[in-house]
């Protein structure tokens, strides 16, 4: 059983640029949700997709939009980037309905400058 | 709103027991869960509680109560790789929903 893994690991953008950051759920999981953590902060829902819509969102403004495809993989992508998008982007996977835990990806470090 | 409180940092000795409060005010509850993270790591899954009354989980305990809008997160036999930080975190309601709202952390430092 393959764990949740995000891409890349590290990325340094320039403000006004667009990200796009990706996620690959653990094996048999349907639905993905996306969060961003600040240094310091506890992370914060951006939102959840499940059969490729979003159900879920979280305050992030219209810039901060997803994508799930077939195979359960999802991308968040960041528009018009702004220095205060540095953060660690996590992504985690559940089961829809079958179990409260989701498992959390190791997470993409964005560094806006 | 939504508002979730834990101590920022706190210090105990290997061996020792410590419990991290947590306490909650959010506008719908489905849940409450502990994660620990290492710094630079991804949060991992401790505990879950929905209804009021103590889990046990090894090392680990975690207590709910819904009344009080109150959980603690109870380390007993403290080792030094349980210096990490401790996040408490409320998930919203809706069948399906995996959204949920962090605390800010709280990071437990073990010394010798």
């Amino acid at each position: 059983e393959t764990g949740v893994t995000q891409s890349p690991t590290h990325l340094i953008k320039t403000r006004g640029q667009q990200v796009t950051l990706r996620c690959s759920s653990q094996s048999g999981h349907n639905t993905v949700s996306w969060y961003q953590q600040a240094l310091g902060q506890g992370p914060q829902f951006i939102f959840q997709y499940y059969r490729e819509e979003e159900n879920g969102r979280g305050n992030f403004p219209p810039r901060f939009s997803g994508l799930q495809f077939p195979n359960y993989s999802s991308e968040l992508n960041v528009n018009a980037l702004e220095l205060d998008d540095s953060a660690l982007y996590l992504c985690a996977s559940s089961f829809w309905g079958e179990s409260y835990e989701q498992y959390f990806g190791p997470g993409t470090r964005l560094t806006v400058t | 709103g939504q508002n979730i409180d834990q101590p920022t940092e706190m210090t105990a000795t290997e061996g020792a027991i410590v419990q991290i409060n947590c306490t909650y005010q959010t506008s719908g509850f489905n849940g409450l869960f502990w994660y620990q993270q290492h710094a630079g790591e991804a949060p991992t899954f401790l505990s879950y509680n929905v209804l009021d009354g103590l889990e046990e989980k090894g090392r680990f305990s975690s207590f709910l109560s819904r009344s009080k809008g109150y959980s603690y997160l109870l380390l007993k036999e403290l080792q030094m790789k349980d210096s990490a930080s401790y996040l408490c975190a409320v998930r919203a309601p809706g069948a399906g929903s995996y959204q949920l709202t962090f605390g800010k952390g709280t990071k437990l430092s073990v010394i010798p």
